[in-house]
């Protein structure tokens, strides 16, 4: 069954620093997302992206994220300046329509610890 | 705006047992999609089941049931005969047709069940 995958599933940055976290959506998926999850806390949708665009972010996406598709398969969300408030499980998803109706299908997510 | 509650923070049931997840939705859209997802322990988000609003039929899948009722907006997950292996966090999420393409989630329901 086809996935999403997402690397590093842990990543452990200094206060301050750049984290670049990746993903591989699925291939003939056409709307890529990033969503967050504080431990203990719910998810929580960051962006979406369509045609080499956000399409839609929340008001937790501000100035220090930016997302890119740098290639054909990656998908990637950059943290310019990390801070102890931005660890959290970082959750790619893809989907192949807007309304989700086949479903948005989610990666394995990455564990960010900013110390 | 869209707004999930899972008012269920935590339950506990012996092995066996049946047990239903409740999942109480908001949203001024009359096109929306309810979702449920589970969260194992080892953290990635595994996509259970997608329903749209116009298909109130229920839905049975081996040992899961869901129960969609519009008239209490309520969409709620039956797991029969619990199985050590159901043990997760379990999250209830909507999309509405005004939201944009993002998943709104529930506070999710950590379940357990003991052997």
């Amino acid at each position: 069954e086809p996935e999403v995958t997402q690397t590093p599933s842990h990543q452990v940055t200094q206060m301050g620093q750049e984290v670049i976290l990746r993903c591989v959506p699925i291939s003939n998926h056409l709307y890529f997302y990033w969503y967050r999850q504080i431990l203990g806390q719910k998810v929580e949708f960051l962006v979406s992206f369509y045609n080499n665009e956000i399409s839609e972010k929340s008001e937790i996406f501000d100035d220090q994220f930016s997302v890119e598709r740098p290639d054909g398969s990656n998908f990637t969300l950059k943290i310019r300046s990390t801070k102890l408030e931005d660890s959290a499980m970082y959750f790619c998803a893809s989907s192949a329509s807007r309304t989700g109706s086949y479903g948005y299908t989610f990666g394995s997510g990455t564990r960010l610890t900013v110390v | 705006a869209q707004k999930v509650t899972q008012a269920q923070t935590e339950i506990s049931v012996v092995e066996k047992e049946d047990v239903t997840l409740d999942c109480v939705y908001e949203t001024r859209d009359t096109t929306y999609y309810l979702f449920w997802y589970k969260q194992p322990p080892s953290g990635e988000l595994v996509f259970l089941i997608r329903r749209n609003s116009f298909d109130e039929q229920n839905e049975i899948s081996g040992r899961y049931s869901w129960n969609f009722q519009k008239s209490t907006s309520s969409f709620n997950f039956t797991i029969t005969a619990s199985q050590v292996v159901d043990s997760a966090v379990y999250f209830c999420a909507l999309r509405g047709e005004t939201s944009g393409s993002r998943l709104t989630f529930g506070e999710g329901t950590q379940l357990t069940v003991n052997p």
